[in-house]
């Protein structure tokens, strides 16, 4: 069975430029996440969706991030403009029962010069 | 609020050494407690699991058991290999949902 997959490994942008990142989560995991990790730290929650709702985004700073989850399936989030403080490792993650925990994609590893 | 609190910086030690990493955690009723580990260039796998008091979850020869009286989580290994040098990570659930919350992680470093 596939696991999470997220796109791309790594990106390199110059801050105020837009980026992306896609995720692909587990066959039949209904909730998807997106966490940030930064350097030296426990990943942390950005938002969650239940299928295509995002159920839990208090964590989002929604002047710059977005994210969506059409279909209910595949999810992108998006950060424009880009900060120099938005450099971290991006981590999207699948669940399918509560208290099972969660299966974590590679992440992308965001740079920001 | 939920929390979760690790012991601070790196562990060292050599292969098969004891290995013990402390976790306490702080969170109203009943959480599911969790060991994640992070492999170099890696993103996190889940190690094991608990879900309920006195429940112990291992995996790889690693152990941990749910303490309630103590709100611990500390996890365990006999005999450590290199190959268990990686960045560990304990966290918790509230019951009922998976919105997990991490301790800052302990790196260690098995020396042959």
């Amino acid at each position: 069975e596939a696991g999470v997959v997220q796109s791309p490994r790594y990106k390199i942008i110059e801050k105020k430029q837009p980026v992306a990142f896609w995720c692909n989560p587990i066959s039949g995991h209904n909730t998807l996440y997106w966490y940030r990790q930064n350097l030296g730290q426990g990943p942390e929650l950005l938002i969650r969706y239940e299928n295509e709702e995002a159920v839990d985004d208090s964590q989002l700073p929604k002047d710059r991030f977005s994210a969506e989850r059409l279909k209910g399936v595949d999810s992108t989030l998006k950060i424009q403009p880009a900060e120099l403080g938005d450099s971290a490792v991006y981590l999207c993650a699948s669940s399918l029962e509560p208290g099972e925990g969660l299966f974590f994609g590679s992440g992308t590893q965001l740079s920001v010069l | 609020g939920n929390s979760v609190t690790q012991m601070e910086g790196p562990v060292t030690l050599s292969e098969e050494a004891f290995l013990t990493i402390n976790c306490t955690y702080t969170a109203t009723g009943y959480p599911s407690l969790f060991w994640y580990v992070q492999y170099p260039g890696e993103g996190l796998q889940l190690l094991l699991k608990a879900t309920k008091a006195d429940d112990k979850g291992s995996n790889k020869g690693f152990e941990a058991t749910y303490r309630k009286e103590t709100t611990s989580f500390h996890l365990e290994k006999g005999s450590v290999q290199v190959s268990d040098s990686a960045v560990y990570f304990c966290a918790l659930s509230p019951y009922g949902n998976n919105r997990l919350a991490f301790g800052k992680g302990n790196q260690v470093v098995v020396i042959p």
